[in-house]
C-alpha cells in the first residue's frame, strides 16, 4: 500500500513552453501533498506544500507564478512549470502523507527528470 | 534554527556492519525518519522513530535519543544493492520534514 506515482518520468522541453507533472496517490488520500527539486549531488528541497482544497504554501524564494501548484482531489497534485528555462532542468519529486496513517511518513512518487533546451 | 548533521560519506565492505549516525536539532519533534535513496531515484521510507530506543527492521535498524538530538542507522549484512545515500529527517512542531543532504554509503566487494 501507500503508492504515490509522478508522470511523466522524463520530459524534455524547449525553453519557454511549460510542462506539467503529476502526482497521484493509487491507494489511498492525501490531504497533504509536498514538490520537491533536487539538483544533482544536493539535497532535496523543498518547494512547496500542496493542500488539497486550498492554496499551496511556497517556500522562501519560489515563485509561485512560475510553479503552478493545483490539488484539486485527495488523490492529485499537479505542478505547472511556466516559461521553463534551463536553469529549471531539474529532478522534481512529489511526496505525500497518508490521511489514514497516525504517523507522518512521506511517500514519494518516482521522480520527473526535466531537461530544458 | 533547525540543523542536521550527517557525515557525507562512508564506505564499507560488503557483508560487514555500517552505522550512520545523525545529530539534529529542531523547532519542536514529532518523531525521525529515515529514507534511501538511490542515484537518480526517489526517497524511500526506511524507518521512523519516536520513542527512544532501537526499532529493528530485518537487516535494517534504527535507534533514537531525544535528549541528545542524536539517531543512527545500522545496517548488517551488507550488500552491493545498498550502496545509495540515506537521509535522516526530524520532523518539527509543524509535521514538516526536516531534510539533509545525507549520506552517501559505498560498498565494496
Amino acid at each position: 500500500g501507500a503508492v504515490v506515482s509522478q508522470h511523466p518520468s522524463w520530459v524534455i522541453c524547449k525553453s519557454g513552453t511549460s510542462v506539467k507533472i503529476e502526482c497521484r496517490s493509487l491507494d489511498f488520500q492525501a490531504t497533504t501533498m509536498f514538490w520537491y527539486r533536487q539538483f544533482p549531488k544536493q539535497s532535496l528541497m523543498l518547494m512547496a506544500t500542496s493542500n488539497e482544497g486550498s492554496k499551496a504554501t511556497y517556500e522562501q524564494g519560489v515563485e509561485k507564478d512560475k510553479f503552478l501548484i493545483n490539488h484539486a482531489s485527495l488523490t492529485l497534485s499537479t505542478l505547472t512549470v511556466t516559461s521553463a528555462h534551463p536553469e529549471d532542468s531539474s529532478f522534481y519529486i512529489c511526496s505525500a502523507r497518508d490521511n489514514g496513517r497516525e504517523t507522518g511518513e512521506l511517500f514519494f512518487g518516482e521522480g520527473s527528470r526535466l531537461t530544458v533546451l | 534554527g533547525q540543523n542536521i548533521d550527517q557525515p557525507t560519506e562512508m564506505t564499507a565492505t560488503e557483508g560487514a556492519i555500517v552505522q550512520i549516525n545523525c545529530t539534529y536539532q529542531t523547532s519542536g519533534f514529532n518523531g525521525l525518519f529515515w529514507y534511501q535513496q538511490h542515484a537518480g531515484e526517489a526517497p524511500t521510507f526506511l524507518s521512523y522513530n519516536v520513542l527512544d530506543g532501537l526499532e529493528e527492521k530485518g537487516r535494517f535498524s534504527s535507534f533514537l535519543s531525544r535528549s541528545k538530538g542524536y539517531s543512527y542507522l545500522l545496517l548488517k549484512e551488507l550488500q552491493m544493492k545498498d550502496s545509495a545515500s540515506y537521509l535522516c529527517a526530524p520532523m518539527d512542531s509543524n509535521y514538516q520534514l526536516i531534510w539533509g543532504a545525507g549520506t552517501k554509503l559505498i560498498i565494496k566487494p
